[in-house]
């Protein structure tokens, strides 16, 4: 692995399921984000974590889930998926926070 | 909450066009990140700055944080210069980003 992935690349998915998006980094950063990105909006941050076994909630949080067991992966889990999460959403991270961040591909969610 | 404004929105230019593009935000700041995303959907980091000017091959950032703007250059523009840009000014741990510039270089 070199620099930071994401999977799945895309999904779709009915509404009500449960779904997990992985992201995993090999540059042992402390820091990791997941971003959603939707049409005519900015990035927008749903929730970080500063160091591993820390999380925190960003600007649009609801209806997601984050855990930080080690430095690596950030998975990020939508319980009961709704049509008002397709978006994509990235991952990213940096050295600490504050610091430049290194974003993956990207997964690219349909909720139907 | 931090505004951010990018102009233009849209920006077409001709191969080789030296090109600007603008970042205002409306709080105090400790850095400022700029982005490009590929036609792709991929996100790269052009540079983070706090001061001064950053210069990268054809590209330079510049910074004014007393008037609160920032400026991203890019000289002899190419047609794989096509992307959107983003700013990102940086408060504490919060990263504020604008909704991006696209840029089209016509050959």
């Amino acid at each position: 692995i070199a620099g930071i992935t994401q999977a799945p690349t895309s999904q779709i998915l009915a509404a009500g399921r449960r779904m997990t998006l992985r992201c995993t980094q090999d540059m042992r950063h402390n820091a990791m984000y997941w971003y959603r990105q939707d049409l005519g909006l900015g990035l927008r941050l749903i929730h970080y974590s500063n160091t591993a076994g820390t999380t925190g909630k960003g600007e649009v949080p609801d209806g997601y889930s984050v855990s930080r067991a080690n430095t690596d992966d950030f998975p990020l889990t939508l319980a009961s998926a709704v049509p008002s999460q397709t978006s994509v959403y990235f991952c990213a991270s940096s050295e600490n926070a504050e610091d430049e961040q290194f974003f993956g591909p990207g997964t690219r969610l349909t909720v139907l | 909450k931090n505004e951010v404004e990018q102009s233009p929105q849209n920006l077409t230019a001709q191969e080789g066009e030296f090109i600007t593009i603008n970042c205002s935000y409306s709080v105090g700041i400790s850095a400022l990140h700029w982005l490009q995303q590929h036609p792709g959907g991929g996100i790269v980091s052009l540079f983070m700055l706090s001061s001064g000017k950053k210069k990268h091959g054809r590209l330079i950032a510049t910074i004014n944080i007393q008037e609160k703007h920032s400026s991203l250059h890019i000289t002899a523009s190419h047609p794989r210069d096509s992307a959107v840009y983003i700013c990102a000014p940086v408060v504490g741990n919060q990263f504020y980003f604008g909704t991006g510039t696209s840029l089209t270089v016509i050959p």
